[in-house]
């Protein structure tokens, strides 16, 4: 399986935005960049995922990298709730879904 | 159901006895997934069904682990004469989608059981 490197920890201050990176140099053409995020005693929730063009929802847009080789999650305005470990998975078909450490994410007040 | 739904949210149970934990997936979705998360760690995969039919255990750490799912519905997860080892949160997603890991497909996460074992 492809896999991901994520930052073990980040900080960010409440309402400025929040990029997190994730590399995947071995990333294969069929595979589709997931992230979740897990709040404290929580299981994990859905973010977004993309191919090859940005996406854009309610929680988050996903930048991904023209040669595809690292994507980036950026949260517009960092709430307290946001705080969480989020996580960057590759998937293909037939594939397991693999999650990793991922990045803990602090929110300042 | 609204959502993912998990049997017993804790247990704790003395070494060597059995344990059943239960997933109750959101209804009608065709996909369902259980994963092991050690604390601090991300989920690990144990197993997944496609309705009825569970076609990976490779995730299953040992024989002592098994899980079904005889009505494409309802899931149970069985641990046989646990081990300290096996402490941890279990936790069962579920997916809409049919042939398991779709590219695109979304999971959505069950709160979890949290098995102690002594």
């Amino acid at each position: 399986d492809a896999k991901t490197t994520q930052p073990n920890s980040m900080e960010s201050n409440e309402e400025e935005p929040v990029h997190l990176p994730c590399n995947h140099s071995t990333i294969s053409g069929t595979d589709y960049i997931h992230w979740y995020r897990q709040l404290p005693s929580q299981g994990p929730e859905y973010v977004i995922h993309g191919l090859t063009s940005n996406v854009n929802n309610r929680m988050a847009s996903l930048a991904i990298a023209e040669d595809r080789k690292s994507s980036t999650l950026i949260l517009h305005r960092a709430t307290l709730r946001d705080a969480a470990v989020y996580y960057c998975i590759l998937r293909s078909g037939g594939q397991n879904f693999v999650f990793g450490p991922g990045t803990r994410l602090s929110v300042l007040p | 159901g609204a959502g993912v739904s998990q049997s017993p949210r804790y247990k704790v149970t003395k070494r060597g006895q059995d344990v059943t934990l239960r997933c109750d997936p959101i209804s009608s979705h065709a996909t369902l997934y259980w994963y092991q998360q050690a604390l601090g760690q991300g989920p690990e995969f144990l197993t997944y069904f496609n309705y009825e039919a569970q076609p990976d255990k490779s995730g299953l750490p040992s024989d002592r682990f098994s899980a079904e799912r005889p009505e494409g519905s309802i899931s149970t997860l069985t641990i046989q004469r646990t081990e300290q080892r096996d402490s941890a949160m279990y936790r069962c997603a579920s997916s809409a989608l049919a042939g398991a890991f779709s590219s695109t497909d979304t999971q959505y996460f069950g709160p979890g059981t949290r098995l102690t074992v002594l």
